[in-house]
Formats: C-alpha cells, sequence, structure tokens
C-alpha cells in the first residue's frame, strides 16, 4: 500500500486553467506538506498543515490554495495557471510531536504539471 | 538561514567502485541532517538522518554518512556502488528548535546525479 499517495501523476494543461492536485496519506500522521520541485530539480517547501491548520505558507502566489478536508489530505488547487507553474509537486507527511523534530517526512512519488 | 550545497552536480563512477557525495551546509543554530535518494521518475526517499549522537549514520542499501560539525559537512558515502544506486541524491537540514510543527521546513540542496557505469 502506498504511504503517500498523489494524483494525477502526470498533468498537461492550457495556460489559464485551474487544476487541482489531490494527496491522501495513511500512516496516520498529523503533519502534511507540498514540495514544489522547478526545472532545475530544487526542492522547495510551499505549505504545511498540522490537523488540518495551515502553519507554513512560504510566499507563494494566491492562486495556489491548500484544502485540507482531514488530518488525511491535502489537496492543492492552482488556478490560472501560469507557464512558471509548470514543476513537479510533491506531497509529504510526518507524525509530529510537540517540541521534537525527528520523524521522518514521508514524500509522494510526485506530480509532473506541464503548463503549455 | 539555513542553506545547504551539495558541491557536485554529477558524479559517474563505474559499478563496484566507492562513491563520496559531498554536502555542505550553513546554518547558524544547531542542525538535523538529512539525505534522501530520489530514482527516476519517482519521489524522495529517505537514506539516512542524522539527529544526534554517532557521528557516523548508517542509512538503506549501503550508504553511509558523516556529520562533521567543524567542517559543517554531511557527506554521503558507499564503498561499493551497484547499477541501481542510479539515481538523484538530495542533502537537507531542519532546525530542531523549529518547534515541532516547523519540522517538515526541510531546506534542500540541488541534488547531485549519480550515474554508475557498468
Amino acid at each position: 500500500d502506498t504511504a503517500v499517495s498523489q494524483t494525477p501523476k502526470y498533468l498537461v494543461t492550457q495556460m489559464g486553467n485551474d487544476k487541482s492536485i489531490k494527496c491522501e496519506q495513511n500512516l496516520g500522521h498529523d503533519t502534511m506538506y507540498w514540495y514544489k520541485q522547478d526545472s532545475k530539480k530544487f526542492l522547495k517547501i510551499m505549505f504545511s498543515y498540522n490537523n488540518k491548520e495551515l502553519i507554513i505558507n512560504e510566499t507563494v502566489p494566491n492562486r495556489f490554495s491548500p484544502k485540507s478536508p482531514d488530518k488525511a489530505h491535502l489537496n492543492l488547487h492552482i488556478n490560472s495557471l501560469e507557464l512558471g507553474d509548470s514543476a513537479v509537486y510533491f506531497c509529504a507527511s510526518a507524525r509530529t510531536l510537540v517540541g521534537q523534530g525527528r520523524n521522518t517526512i514521508y514524500f509522494g512519488e510526485g506530480s509532473w504539471l506541464t503548463v503549455v | 538561514a539555513q542553506s545547504v550545497t551539495q558541491l557536485d552536480s554529477q558524479v559517474p563512477v563505474f559499478e563496484e567502485a566507492p562513491v563520496e557525495l559531498r554536502c555542505n551546509y550553513s546554518s547558524s543554530v544547531s542542525v538535523y541532517l538529512f539525505w534522501y535518494v530520489q530514482y527516476p521518475n519517482q519521489g524522495l526517499q529517505l537514506l539516512l538522518k542524522y539527529l544526534s549522537g554517532s557521528t557516523l549514520v548508517k542509512g538503506i542499501n549501503g550508504f553511509e554518512a558523516e556529520f562533521n560539525k567543524s567542517q559543517t559537512s554531511f557527506h554521503l558515502r558507499k564503498p561499493s556502488v551497484h547499477i541501481s544506486d542510479t539515481a538523484e541524491y538530495f542533502c537537507a537540514v531542519s532546525d530542531p528548535n523549529a518547534g515541532g510543527t516547523s519540522y517538515g521546513k526541510l531546506t534542500f540542496g540541488q541534488g547531485t546525479i549519480l550515474t554508475v557505469h557498468p
């Protein structure tokens, strides 16, 4: 069973469209993340949610809106897609103990978004 | 602010040869250190992590890394590589004092592509 699963794995869409990427984890973790890997393979955090609450928002444009309906899901919705949004988006999760940053972060397999 | 530098963007090596992938970090505070591997068209998988204690950390697939605080390095090594080790490797750091909910804020290096030739 896949621990962190994302859909779709590949997505090609036109500029201006709105698209969503879904993420689910079955590890019982309480914290979930979205990371972006750009064309130069640079990985950077976008958002993190803990128990459905937004914790980290790393100056991501407002066109990106994460939504966490429950602890096991963190979806990423992107409005008015631009060419520069083409990237690989990774969902991740971790079990977070207050005051301890020791737990491993588990990553999904990535969603390859291409905007044309 | 933390930053990570992976000194080699590509490392070609022959099968069964030893390999070292270099990682240096800069941080004004103590750090947790990680190595992740990304196989082609796949997600990131944790190879190993340093949290505290022994500076030599052993991970999966025969990899190990050594934390050197004075040199602010966390180089990854394997004594004998296989074709299946061909992948991209990422070094990352996090701040252990950032609080539990900030744990996920990993800062990544730009990756090293390891190519193992027969």
